[in-house]
């Protein structure tokens, strides 16, 4: 499996900012996934992006895949408390999901 | 969507004891998978759990430690084996979309370990 690195790993900014987290990896992805978890909950999908160069777009959500397929990344357009979480990249290997190491967001209100 | 029932939502244990966490889907599903987040850190899969056959296990975690039951499509069992503080952490089943394309979760069980 491959190692799936996140930046930043801790984040913590006012209500309003924008910010962008990062996933890279040495190796191609097939396909990668973003999940957020709230306390107390499991992880929930976000998105999924398959083609190198793809972006979409989730309300103030802007997912990225790299032109390589080897990085992505989410940008949040004007941030609210209801976005606190941790962020995680995701990919599918054979039959199974490996995770990222995760960015911990905490938006003040 | 998959709707997962996960029990118990949290625990507190000695040092030496077991306990089996269990994991109820709403459908049928192939592949159950069981993932372990220690504190403030991100998932690392145990193991998958696929019925009718023996667990696969992940580097680094062993059936005698996690023993795994998956007797239907729709259930299965982890079980933390003589606990030490180490294995404080949170717990959490999942289960693969139709097909494979994306992991829907349980609430997780939240273990420490006394």
């Amino acid at each position: 499996t491959q190692l799936l690195e996140q930046s930043p790993q801790f984040l913590s900014i006012q209500e309003g900012e924008n910010l962008t987290v990062y996933c890279n990896s040495s190796s191609v992805f097939s396909s990668l996934q973003w999940y957020r978890q709230e306390p107390g909950e499991g992880p929930v999908l976000l998105v999924t992006v398959v083609t190198g160069g793809e972006v979409k777009k989730l309300k103030r959500l802007t997912f990225q895949f790299g032109d390589a397929r080897k990085d992505s990344s989410l940008h949040i357009t004007a941030a609210q408390p209801g976005d606190t979480g941790l962020y995680l990249c995701a990919e599918l290997t054979g039959n199974q999901f490996y995770f990222g190491t995760g960015t911990s967001l905490t938006v003040i209100p | 969507s998959a709707v997962i029932s996960q029990k118990p939502s949290r625990d507190i244990c000695q040092r030496g004891t077991s306990l089996t966490i269990q994991c109820q889907v709403d459908s049928q599903v192939t592949m159950m998978f069981w993932y372990r987040q220690q504190p403030g850190q991100s998932l690392t899969l145990i193991a998958t759990a696929n019925q009718g056959s023996e667990a696969t296990y992940e580097s680094g975690f062993v059936i005698d430690k996690f023993p795994i039951s998956r007797p239907n499509l729709t259930f299965s069992t982890l079980t933390v084996s003589n606990m030490s503080p180490e294995d404080s952490s949170i717990y959490l089943c999942s289960v693969g979309g139709v097909a494979n394309e994306k992991l829907f979760f349980g609430s997780g069980t939240q273990l420490s370990v006394l």
